[in-house]
Order: C-alpha cells, then structure tokens, then sequence
C-alpha cells in the first residue's frame, strides 16, 4: 500500500461521540487525500490536503473536520459521529494533484457508528 | 449529483471472456481518466489511465477506449481470468480543482 497506513483499521463506536481516523505516510507525497466508500456510490472526496496546514473541501465534508500539522500526518475527526458516517475510510497520497501523478490508497478504516 | 456514471453495476464472465465496462461523464474540465481496481478488504490500486487526446491505451490485457465527442470511456479485459474477479472503479480527475471523481464501481465475477 505504498508506505501509508492507517489507525485504526477497525472502529466500533456511538452516536455523538467524537472519533479521529490517522493517515500516515513514509513517502514524502504533498497532496493527502480522506475518502468515504459507501455501496453503490464508490469513493467520495471528504477532504483533501495540498501542504502542511492546507486543506479543502471536498463533495462530502459536512460533519467532518481535518488537520496536517506534519508532511506525514493526516488526521480525520468526526466531531460528533451519527450513524450516516458508517463507511469504510481510505486514505490517499499523491505527489501532485495532476493527472500525471497516481493516487494511492491506504488499507482503509472500517468505522461503525452504533 | 454523480458526475461519472457507470455500468454495469455487477458482471459475470467466463474464464477466457472479455469483460466490458463503462463510463460516462459530463464535466468537460475532466482531463485525466483513470481506472483502479480493488480487492475485498484493500485500497483501490491504479490498473490503467488515459488523456482525452488519445483514443484508445491498452496495456496487456487491460485496454481503455475513449470517446471524447460522446464522452465516454470503457474498459476491455481480453482472456478474464479467476483473478481478475475484483471490483472496478473509473475515475475522472479535474485537475484544476484537484479532485478525482469516482464511478460507482463495477463488481467483476469470473468462473473458472
């Protein structure tokens, strides 16, 4: 999985609580990329990232928030988690956002919210 | 609102069959196509891309057609083997906007 990993791999957890997802990558990529998989919808653009403490949007982000304090950190908070957020989770990294330039993906993280 | 439509939902093939896939998009600004393909309990991994000025890339078995007029592309795999079951995503990136739009994904079944 190209030097990303993500923590946990596995989350059961409530509605309402808060719950922090971990990227971490070892290749020194500068764009980081959260995305949800949900059946029937594929893989959908929570938030991404082009630098450290540079984030934006992406087609879903209500109900999440993200930090990169360092290169190899991504970290993704679901401030108050509702069963909606149910989903597996992957990670991404890419050197550039240009097309020349693959996105890998991370393991992923399975998060059930009860 | 789904930018990147994609069929069919699920496919089965014969081992030795040609497995089709297929996209559309609307999104002019897309400019970069690419395709993955995923395992159960994996990251999706790239399998094969392609630029809107070339029409067609084959790379072994796998081949992208495109049809930038109709805006559509599709995936060919020639000779399906049991190993190819997975499931395939297209994608198109807009690189303006930094974001890779996924389709809904294609379940791929092939009998031995």
């Amino acid at each position: 999985d190209a030097g990303i990993t993500q923590s946990p791999r596995h989350k059961v957890t409530e509605t309402g609580t808060p719950v922090t997802l971990r990227c971490h990558q070892t290749e020194n990529h500068r764009y980081m990329y959260w995305y949800r998989q949900d059946p029937g919808h594929g893989l959908r653009l929570i938030h991404y990232s082009y630098g450290v403490k540079d984030t934006d949007k992406g087609e879903v982000s209500d109900g999440y928030s993200v930090s990169r304090s360092k290169t190899e950190d991504f970290l993704l908070t679901l401030e108050s988690a509702t069963s909606s957020q149910t989903s597996v989770y992957f990670c991404a990294i890419s050197e550039s956002s240009q097309g020349a330039d693959t996105q890998y993906f991370g393991p992923g993280t399975r998060l059930t919210v009860l | 609102q789904q930018q990147v439509k994609q069929s069919p939902q699920s496919l089965i093939v014969q081992k030795g069959g040609i497995s089709i896939i297929n996209c559309a998009y609307e999104n002019t600004a897309f400019d970069y196509f690419p395709w993955y393909q995923q395992f159960p309990g994996k990251g999706p991994a790239l399998l094969i891309a392609i630029r809107p000025d070339v029409s067609e890339k084959k790379e072994g078995r796998f081949t992208i057609s495109f049809n930038k007029s109709a805006k559509q592309f599709s995936l060919h795999i020639m000779d399906s083997q049991p190993g190819d079951s997975a499931t395939y995503f297209c994608a198109a990136l807009d690189g303006s906007a930094r974001q890779l739009t996924f389709g809904s994904g294609t379940q791929l079944t092939v009998l031995p």
